[in-house]
Formats: structure tokens, sequence, C-alpha cells
């Protein structure tokens, strides 16, 4: 059974700060993985897909990272902003044909003016 | 271009009721996904539905029930509704061809409260 951990639960980041989010999962038979991001009491914003077969995905200060083999993945905000203050959520599709994403708990965000 | 809907926003039922929550997917997508997400929780995988048929089922009691119709709008029951059951109900919509790179997109989702 395929398990996600994202440590940790909460972080708190100066505004202008350079922040890395850790994604954790047990089974690297993975499809591919997505980052997320989550305002409070809304639906979810896909930020970055990374196939299996990838290492690396960049979008504007966003840059996420896969290492399939020891089950993990980073996310990396660049020039932190208030903006950014979310939940984000990492999600791992195993199955071809079948959607399924497992979703881990999240990393609460807050950026500090 | 319209994202996922869903409707309706926010609902309150009590113990013991049955709710319908409905679902638009994004226009030319061809599969819906439902998720429950409890405070505080990621995300929690209840169906997947393509082509009006059944893909994948999460572990979810058979109090939830879905169905997909021919314009790939869905529709999410849960018969005999506990305290339980109170959370963000999520659908997510993807073309469903299996790529690699096939990302789903999220609805605003629909806020439930059991009493």
């Amino acid at each position: 059974k395929q398990e996600v951990t994202q440590i940790p639960a909460a972080l708190s980041v100066p505004e202008g700060e350079n922040l890395v989010l850790n994604c954790s999962f047990t089974d690297s038979a993975i499809y591919n993985l997505q980052w997320f991001r989550q305002d409070p009491g809304k639906g979810l914003t896909s930020l970055l897909l990374i196939q299996s077969s990838q290492r690396e995905q960049t979008s504007g200060r966003l840059n996420a990272s896969l290492d399939k083999s020891s089950g993990r993945s980073t996310l990396y905000i660049a020039a932190s902003q208030p903006g950014d203050s979310a939940t984000y959520l990492c999600a791992v599709s195993s199955n071809f044909g079948n959607e399924k994403l497992t979703f881990g708990t999240g990393t609460r965000l807050t950026i500090i003016p | 271009d319209a994202g996922v809907t869903q409707s309706p926003t926010h609902l309150i039922k009590t113990r013991g009721q049955q709710v319908t929550l409905r679902c638009s997917p994004i226009s030319g997508h061809k599969s819906v996904s439902w998720y429950q997400q409890v405070l505080g929780q990621g995300p929690q995988f209840i169906f997947q539905y393509y082509e009006k048929e059944e893909r994948g089922r999460g572990n979810f009691p058979d109090r939830f029930s879905a169905r997909q119709f021919p314009n790939y709008s869905s529709e999410l029951n849960v018969n005999a509704l506990l305290l339980g059951d109170s959370a963000l109900y999520l659908c997510a919509s993807s073309l469903g061809q299996g790529s690699f790179t096939d990302t789903q997109y999220f609805g605003p989702g629909t806020r439930l409260t059991v009493l």
C-alpha cells in the first residue's frame, strides 16, 4: 500500500527566503508525482507534474525534483512571497489507467512579510 | 475556458439522510474522480469514472456510489450519512487517456456538514 509523507507539517519563513518542502513515498513504482497548492477551504491547484522518468520540472519560481529510487521529491520555492502562503500537497499516481492519486497530509506554509 | 465546477458549494445534512453532489468536468475531459478531504488531512480517493465506466474505487463503504453521464458530468451519492462523512468533497477531471502527463484538475469542492 502506497503511503505518502510530508515533513514538516507546518513551516514559517520570512519573505524573500528560498525554501524546500519535502515529500516521501513508500512504493517507488509510481507513474507520476504532482505537487498541488490548496488555499484554506478551497480546491487544489496543480503546480507541477513530474513523470516517473523525469528528474525535475520547473515553473517560474518553483522547481520540483524526483528521486524515484529513494522515494523522495522536493519542491523548491525561490524568493518566497506572502502570496505563497498556502498548504502544499504532493500526490503520487501508481497505476496506469486508474488515476487514483495518493496524497500526503500537506505542509502548511506561512510567509512572514 | 471554464474549469471544473461543483455544486452545491456548501451543504448541511443530518445523520441518516442522503446527499447528491454534482461535478462538471473541463470541456474535452472524459475522466472524473472523486476525493474526500477531512479537515487537516490529504484527500482520499473515492471513485474514478471514465467514459461512464467505473475505473477505480477507493476504500469506502457501499453507502458511497457514483455515476457518470453521457456529457461526462458526474454525481456522487452518499446514503445513510454519518457524522464522519463531514468533509470537503473534491472532484477532479482529466483527459483520462493514461498519458504520463495527464494532469488532474480539481474543482473548488463541496463542503458537507453532517449534524
